[in-house]
């Protein structure tokens, strides 16, 4: 594709739900990142994932949060048990690998609001 | 661990004025700097890196490791600058991860 394509682009879910985020990165990047976009918090890392290598889950807030990548192209984060103080923008983005010279293209985000 | 800081969160100028975003950060080695801007109801794009040394739309950046900062400035600014800009760091140890700055919003006045 053309970019780096984020579904749902908008979410309203009920406290308590698990919700699932996707994204498809530009077709042949390796490497993978989820951060989150909130109000007042700026962008968080969330997770990286590179090739075949064991994600980074470093920045993951909560054991609720989860995600995966299949086949080395399409991550899904998952959600479980949402929780108000969740409600942001999730962005998904990619590049070809980890070298510092190569620029990560961004998704246009997923807007989750926890109600 | 590595830190970025942008002590602005709104910067409002007038057309044609002079406009610096500040930029600091703290990391013991030799990290990547990098200004993402992100324009009313578009995705965040990259606007610079300061390996590159080049002025995109008018924009320059320069690393002073001495004082671990990384401001972003243009002599003249322009309505369409309005946006939300972020400073972030890459480190080769942290895969090419980034750690963005809190933004600052640009306001440009006519």
């Amino acid at each position: 594709g053309a970019g780096v394509s984020q579904s749902p682009s908008n979410k309203v879910t009920e406290k308590g739900k698990d919700v699932e985020l996707r994204c498809d990165p530009i077709s042949g990047h390796t490497a993978l990142y989820w951060y989150r976009q909130s109000l007042g918090q700026g962008l968080e890392f969330l997770i990286y994932f590179q090739g075949n290598s064991a994600p980074d889950k470093s920045g993951l807030p909560s054991d609720r949060f989860s995600a995966e990548r299949t086949g080395g192209s399409v991550s899904t984060l998952t959600i479980q048990r949402t929780q108000q103080e969740d409600s942001a923008v999730y962005l998904c983005a990619s590049s070809w690998g980890q070298s510092s010279g190569n620029t990560i293209y961004f998704g246009e985000g997923s807007w989750l609001t926890v109600v | 661990a590595q830190r970025v800081t942008q002590p602005e969160k709104l910067l409002s100028v007038f057309k044609g004025a002079p406009v610096e975003l500040k930029c600091n950060y703290s990391y013991s080695g030799s990290p990547e700097l990098f200004w993402y801007v992100q324009y009313s109801r578009q995705r965040l794009q990259l606007l610079l890196r300061h390996i590159s040394r080049e002025s995109i739309k008018g924009f320059t950046a320069d690393l002073n490791k001495g004082e671990t900062s990384f401001h972003l400035k243009k002599p003249f600014a322009q309505e369409e600058d309005s946006a939300m800009y972020y400073c972030a760091l890459s480190v080769k140890a942290a895969g090419n991860k980034l750690t963005f700055g809190g933004g600052t919003r640009v306001l440009v006045k006519p």
